[in-house]
């Protein structure tokens, strides 16, 4: 079954911090993955795109890594902001499926002053 | 920066009432998605439209749901007899390469 994990479900840092976002996921055939902000009661927002071979995606302070023999990715967020608290959302897409995409259910990062 | 955009932004209507969400993708874009989140959760899938039809549908999209692009530039969403738990944010979405979202339409049901 077609599946994508985040962990933690939860974040909770100070500002100024770094942190890093989890995302494993089940897809076959994979085609590639994404990682979203979704600012409260806002759409959600692309962050990073990152297809079977590529490794790591830079936008920013933000930075997503792809393991793609293990099905892992991550999302480095380096000198934490207020305007970072929000929830990241991990979607994943079925290759020659342009309709099949499967989302994970978020973290939720919280930054504190 | 294209957007997808969305309306109403917010609707409340009442119980049993047909409700329709309009959404303006992308121009150059191929397919179009309806989405929805209910207060607290993860973003669920309804439904995804390519050339004019239905691609896939999810278990949530039943009768009660249809969508239409009666224009050739306009992707609506009809939710006929509201129920309650039918209050949620719904997202559309179009796609190239890259999937963008509109900023959602916050439905209530009362």
């Amino acid at each position: 079954k077609n599946q994508v994990e985040q962990s933690p479900q939860s974040l909770i840092i100070l500002e100024g911090k770094n942190c890093t976002l989890q995302c494993n996921y089940t897809v076959s055939p994979f085609s590639n993955l994404r990682w979203y902000k979704q600012d409260t009661g806002r759409g959600p927002v692309s962050l990073t795109i990152m297809t079977f071979s590529e490794n790591t995606k830079s936008n920013g302070r933000y930075t997503a890594t792809l393991d793609a023999d293990t099905k892992q990715s991550s999302l480095h967020i380096t000198a934490s902001q207020l305007s970072d608290s929000a929830s990241y959302i991990c979607v994943v897409s079925v290759m020659n499926r342009d309709d099949k995409i499967i989302f994970g259910k978020g973290t939720r990062l919280h930054i504190l002053p | 920066e294209p957007e997808v955009t969305q309306t109403p932004s917010h609707q409340v209507t009442q119980m049993g009432q047909e409700v329709i969400l309009r959404c303006v993708p992308i121009s150059n874009h191929l397919y179009f998605y309806w989405y929805r989140q209910i207060l607290g959760q993860k973003v669920e899938f309804l439904v995804s439209f390519y050339n004019n039809e239905i691609s896939e549908k999810s278990e949530i999209f039943d009768d009660q749901f249809s969508v239409e692009r009666p224009d050739g530039s306009n992707f609506t969403l009809k939710i006929r007899s509201t129920k309650l738990e039918d209050s949620a944010m719904y997202f559309c979405a179009s796609s190239g390469n890259t999937i963008y979202f509109g900023e959602g339409s916050w439905l209530t049901v009362v």
